[in-house]
């Protein structure tokens, strides 16, 4: 199967700052996911984004999150103001309803 | 909300073992029980995705069973190899929507 390919792998933050984390690239599909792991816990969903608009989000995923794809291509999740309780390893997914969901190697945030 | 759970939270074998763990989630509403195995650094491999009950999926020395109406799904590992040694992770979907609730994990360790 194609990869799902993230960047960065590992973003450092200060508290309060904005930060933007990608998949790249991903094309013809029209599923796309992000969860999230906090260092010791399970991995949580954050949201899923089909034909273009949000289908289903999370409580977490609050006004402080933001997805969107602005060249049709790279998937990206936007955190506006980042907060201490962010930190975590974001993992990005593609994949169908029933289907498989294939997932990329993750980006680590850490947020000082 | 969904909660999946797994067990045991880790397991030490030796190569050559044979071994098994477990995932039980909420029966009602289910619609898919997804595996993966998930070496650090590493995305998260699809292993399985199973939605009928009584379903048995192979890959090779691993397996999966499902039984939906009592919840539960096991994953067997035949004649371990230290290349198996990552985190296995189970995680299910319901027909309400398509986000994966994920289980804490089994971290294997086969020791050669």
């Amino acid at each position: 199967e194609p990869e799902v390919t993230q960047t960065p792998s590992h973003q450092v933050t200060q508290m309060g700052q904005e930060v933007i984390l990608r998949c790249v690239p991903i094309s013809n599909h029209l599923y796309f996911y992000w969860y999230r792991q906090i260092l010791g816990q399970k991995v949580e969903f954050l949201v899923s984004f089909y034909n273009n608009e949000i289908s289903e989000k999370s409580e977490i995923f609050d006004d402080q999150f933001s997805v969107e794809r602005p060249d049709g291509s790279n998937f990206t999740l936007k955190i506006r103001s980042t907060k201490l309780e962010d930190s975590a390893m974001y993992f990005c997914a593609r994949g169908g309803f029933t289907d498989t969901q294939y997932f990329g190697p993750g980006t680590r945030l850490t947020v000082l | 909300i969904l909660n999946v759970e797994q067990s045991p939270q880790s397991l030490h074998v030796q190569e050559g073992d044979s071994t098994n763990f477990t995932c039980s989630f909420p029966s009602s509403n289910f619609y898919a029980l997804h595996w993966y195995r998930w070496e650090t650094a590493k995305s998260p491999e699809a292993l399985f995705v199973m939605t009928l009950n009584g379903d048995e999926k192979k890959k090779g020395r691993i397996s999966a069973t499902l039984n939906t109406k009592e919840g539960y799904s096991y994953l067997y590992i035949k004649g371990s190899q230290p290349e198996d040694s990552a985190t296995y992770l189970c995680a299910s979907s319901t027909n309400a929507g398509n986000m994966l609730t994920f289980g804490g994990g089994t971290r294997l360790m086969v020791k050669p």
